[in-house]
């Protein structure tokens, strides 16, 4: 079956850092994506790795171990507009050029000042 | 701006309406998706048309139907809806077959079924 698994809900104060993580099983794995979405409006792309290990961009890192199956969001130097849901998501390829997305929950986070 | 639109962004119907979601995209991509968001539930992937051929339809009802006339636009028909399927529907697009294939998403059509 296909699984993904987020914390539901974090808090962090302005300035700080945070890390979300996000441990999935899926049959098939060609890529986990990270999308923020703020309040009534769409998800917009974060990060995406395939390989095991560090991507950094900006504020945003998010690193993947495959074998673990498991990814993490970190956001550094947290400001108030941080304030969002998190969503993880496995590409599962099914088919040659057939794209299957699973997402998580979502995480929500608040930012405190 | 994300390149991706939808209209209406706002929908109330009653359960022996019928009515129809629209989506268009201007970013040249070759895949698009439909997926349900309910409160406190994951997206879910409703419909895949990939080079204008579906591809996915993850045992949706059939008072759901999708329709892809070219690869710029995409329409969600309803018919006979349940109050349960009362959600945000977001419609994505997405370039396959080149590497990254991150998908873009449109603003949403919140459906409200009576």
């Amino acid at each position: 079956g296909q699984n993904i698994d987020q914390p539901t809900e974090m808090t962090a104060t302005e300035g700080a850092i945070v890390q979300i993580n996000c441990t999935y099983q899926t049959s098939g794995f060609n890529g986990l994506f990270w999308y923020q979405q703020h309040a009534g409006e769409a998800p917009t792309f974060l990060s995406y790795n395939v390989l095991d290990g560090l991507e950094e961009k900006g504020r945003f890192s998010s690193f993947l171990s495959r074998s673990k199956g498991y990814s993490y969001l970190l956001l550094k130097e947290l400001q108030m507009k941080d304030s969002a849901s998190y969503l993880c998501a496995v590409r599962d390829p099914r088919e040659n050029y057939g794209q299957n997305f699973v997402f998580g929950p979502g995480t929500r986070l608040s930012v405190l000042p | 701006e994300t390149g991706v639109t939808q209209t209406p962004r706002h929908l109330v119907m009653g359960m022996t309406n019928k009515k129809s979601l629209k989506c268009e995209q201007h970013l040249g991509h070759n895949a698009m998706y439909w997926y349900k968001q309910s409160a406190k539930k994951p997206l879910e992937l409703m419909f895949v048309y990939s080079l204008e051929e579906r591809v996915e339809n993850n045992s949706v009802p059939s008072r759901f139907s999708p329709e892809c006339p070219n690869s710029s636009h995409l329409f969600l028909h309803l018919h006979t809806l349940q109050p349960e399927d009362s959600a945000l529907y977001l419609c994505a697009s997405s370039q396959v077959l080149a590497g990254l294939n991150e998908q873009f998403f449109g603003p949403g059509t919140r459906l409200t079924v009576l």
